[in-house]
């Protein structure tokens, strides 16, 4: 079965005292994993998609990496309007061809001035 | 720049009674996804819909549960004789294409409360 477990469940920093949030997944096979911001009372915002272990994006204080097992989000220099929920879901591989995501369960990050 | 429109945003219904929860996709999407998210817990895949069809219902309770997409107007959640279980959040994402690594955009949800 398809699992994405995130750590740590909660996370409070510094104004400016970077970080990582950790995802490690378990599919059958990867489609894609991605990475999503949710604030509260709102749907999950796509932040990014990465497809093979090695790669890399960046998108201005926030950088996704992956492993063959595992993918972090690196938070540089954080402000508070970076506080919210990070969510991480994995694609896999189906015989339906289906798209769905699993999600894990979120890292709640909050960034105090 | 629409995105994804969710309604109601928040829907009060008694034990027994239906609850009809509404999706319009992004423009130019085709493809619509429903998750849910019960208190404390992760989004949950419920169902994969193409215009008329359910392409994957997997994650969908087999029963009071169904969904549909039809050719013109929004895809609908349709929960019949709802129990207080069903309190949650249900989002709903759209996509132009499905493919490897095509990102779902989701819209803000409609909280359902049982009394």
């Amino acid at each position: 079965e398809d699992q994405v477990t995130q750590s740590p469940e909660a996370l409070r920093l510094q104004e400016g005292e970077s970080s990582s949030l950790n995802c490690s997944y378990t599919v059958s096979g990867l489609r894609g994993l991605f990475w999503y911001r949710q604030d509260p009372g709102k749907g999950p915002e796509f932040l990014f998609t990465l497809y093979s272990a090695g790669e890399e994006k960046e998108k201005e204080r926030l950088k996704a990496t992956l492993t063959k097992k595992e993918s972090f989000l690196h938070i540089t220099a954080p402000k508070p309007e970076d506080s919210a929920t990070y969510l991480c879901a994995v694609q896999a591989v189906s015989i339906q061809g289906a798209q769905k995501l699993v999600f894990g369960q979120g890292t709640r990050l909050t960034i105090n001035p | 720049n629409a995105g994804v429109m969710q309604n109601p945003r928040h829907l009060v219904r008694r034990r027994g009674q239906e609850a009809r929860l509404r999706c319009s996709p992004m423009k130019g999407h085709s493809h619509v996804y429903w998750y849910r998210q019960l208190p404390e817990e992760g989004l949950k895949f419920m169902v994969y819909l193409q215009k008329e069809n359910i392409i994957d219902e997997s994650g969908m309770p087999k029963e009071r549960f169904s969904a549909e997409f039809p050719k013109e107007g929004p895809s609908i959640l349709r929960i019949q004789q709802v129990v207080r279980g069903d309190s949650a959040a249900y989002f709903c994402a759209s996509s132009p294409l499905a493919g490897r690594g095509q990102p779902q955009h989701f819209g803000d949800g409609t909280r359902l409360s049982i009394l």
